[in-house]
């Protein structure tokens, strides 16, 4: 059974605040992590796909940090402002297939 | 507009009746993909094509689910005999062919479907 795990389920924090969040997925058989950004009444907008062990992508105020061998993924967001506000998805997808499995997502609360 | 459209954006049945959804991808995206939506889950796959071949389905849908894409551009995802806990939000995506940041999946607003 392929499990996706994010954490915290949810984090609330002050304008300004830098946080991250954690993805953990399997090890074995990797091909690519997704993060998405899910912001309510809109579609998820992709943020990143990461495919090598320690990539480091960068967006703006987020980056992501990928360990493909011990299977966790990291999203940062520096100075976080409340138009941040929005779910936070992880994908995990493993080699042979085609089959996309989302973690449950870190719902961000940002307060002015 | 050029992203993935769905229609419709909602949905209210009643209990066994059979129900049509449409997914419209992004025009030269070959690969589509349903997911299901519930309220604090992330999206759970459902099924894959890459043109108009299925080439995965979940193991979690059951017969009363079946998706097409007989053109390799639109695709329709129709459950029969709906159930109350058929009600989730569906949701399409594409992506082009390739591999890393090719593969980005573009999401459409998605169908909710309620069923009483």
């Amino acid at each position: 059974i392929l499990n996706v795990e994010q954490s915290p389920q949810s984090l609330h924090v002050q304008e300004g605040d830098s946080t991250n969040f954690t993805c953990s997925f399997p090890s074995s058989n990797f091909y690519a992590l997704h993060w998405y950004r899910w912001e309510t009444a809109k579609s998820p907008e992709a943020l990143f796909v990461m495919t090598l062990n320690g990539d480091e992508k960068k967006k703006g105020r987020i980056s992501a940090t990928l360990n493909t061998k011990e299977g966790y993924s990291y999203l940062y967001i520096k100075g976080s402002q409340p138009e941040d506000s929005a779910t936070y998805l992880c994908a995990f997808v493993n080699t042979g297939g085609f089959k996309t499995i989302f973690g449950a997502g870190t719902r961000l609360f940002v307060k002015a | 507009d050029t992203g993935v459209s769905q229609d419709p954006r909602h949905k209210i049945t009643k209990r066994g009746q059979n129900v049509t959804f449409r997914c419209d991808p992004i025009s030269e995206h070959n690969r589509l993909y349903w997911y299901r939506q519930t309220l604090g889950q992330g999206p759970e796959f459902l099924t894959y094509f890459q043109n108009e071949a299925q080439l995965e389905k979940s193991r979690l849908l059951s017969d009363r689910f079946s998706a097409e894409r007989p053109k390799g551009s639109f695709s329709t995802l129709e459950i029969q005999r709906t159930e109350q806990g058929d009600s989730a939000m569906y949701l399409c995506a594409s992506s082009p062919s390739g591999t890393g940041e090719q593969e980005t999946q573009y999401f459409g607003p998605g169908t909710r479907l309620l069923v009483l």
